[in-house]
């Protein structure tokens, strides 16, 4: 069965770099969301999409944004990279349920960001 | 507010233990949805399972089962008879319904090591 792809899974950047992360959903999945997790933490809500309109956003910093286009892919934007931002970056889908998101997330393999 | 907490950091058994998992959470929703996630070495984030707030039937699949308990707002994870597969870092999650976007508020995670 398809999965969520990420890309790229691994990147080294520097600070004050920018760098973009691209989510490809579950074929027919209409909901992406972003998380990011540190080393040794649980993952944290970034922001997330619905029918390609922002639907929900968490602590995310201002230097990011993100964005989901018209064949449902999204992007994570991000820009002035900072040490704490090294972390692996989640990308979630989940199918249409009957009024909204189905809330059962199904994830990617992650793109582990360093900074450096 | 919303919150998991999963007091056990870590858990070390011997194969073919039987092990539990604690998951508590908060929430003042009266409709969510609660997670199991598995995250082995390699990082990836797995499904296990959903429960909603409305469906208190404990569920079994293969070795692993699920007792939910609105009672006392938790929803342990049990497997039998641990293998070493089994070893991974295990997260519980809970979703409000009532916010549209289905974000995900994870706990502090459980690392389960088994060891042969």
């Amino acid at each position: 069965a398809a999965g969520v792809i990420q890309s790229p899974r691994h990147l080294i950047k520097e600070k004050r770099e920018t760098a973009t992360l691209k989510c490809y959903p579950i074929p027919r999945h209409d909901t992406v969301y972003w998380y990011q997790q540190g080393p040794g933490q649980d993952p944290q809500f970034l922001i997330s999409f619905y029918e390609k309109m922002q639907s929900d956003k968490g602590s995310i910093p201002d230097r990011f944004s993100a964005q989901q286009f018209s064949d449902y892919h999204s992007e994570l934007n991000m820009s002035s990279l900072e040490l704490g931002d090294s972390a692996l970056y989640f990308c979630a889908s989940s199918s249409p349920g009957l009024a909204g998101p189905s809330y059962e997330q199904y994830f990617g393999p992650g793109t582990r960001l360093t900074v450096t | 507010a919303q919150k998991v907490t999963q007091a056990q950091t870590e858990i070390s058994v011997v194969e073919k233990e039987d092990v539990t998992l604690d998951c508590v959470y908060e929430t003042r929703d009266t409709t969510y949805y609660l997670f199991w996630y598995k995250q082995p070495p390699s990082g990836e984030l797995v499904f296990l399972i959903r429960r909603n707030s409305f469906d208190e039937q404990n569920e079994i699949s293969g070795r692993y089962s699920w007792n939910f308990q609105k009672s006392t707002s938790s929803f342990n994870f049990t497997i039998t008879a641990s293998q070493v597969v089994d070893s991974a870092v295990y997260f519980c999650a809970l979703s409000e319904r009532r916010n549209q976007g289905g974000k995900l508020i994870f706990g502090q995670g459980t690392e389960l090591s088994v060891k042969p």
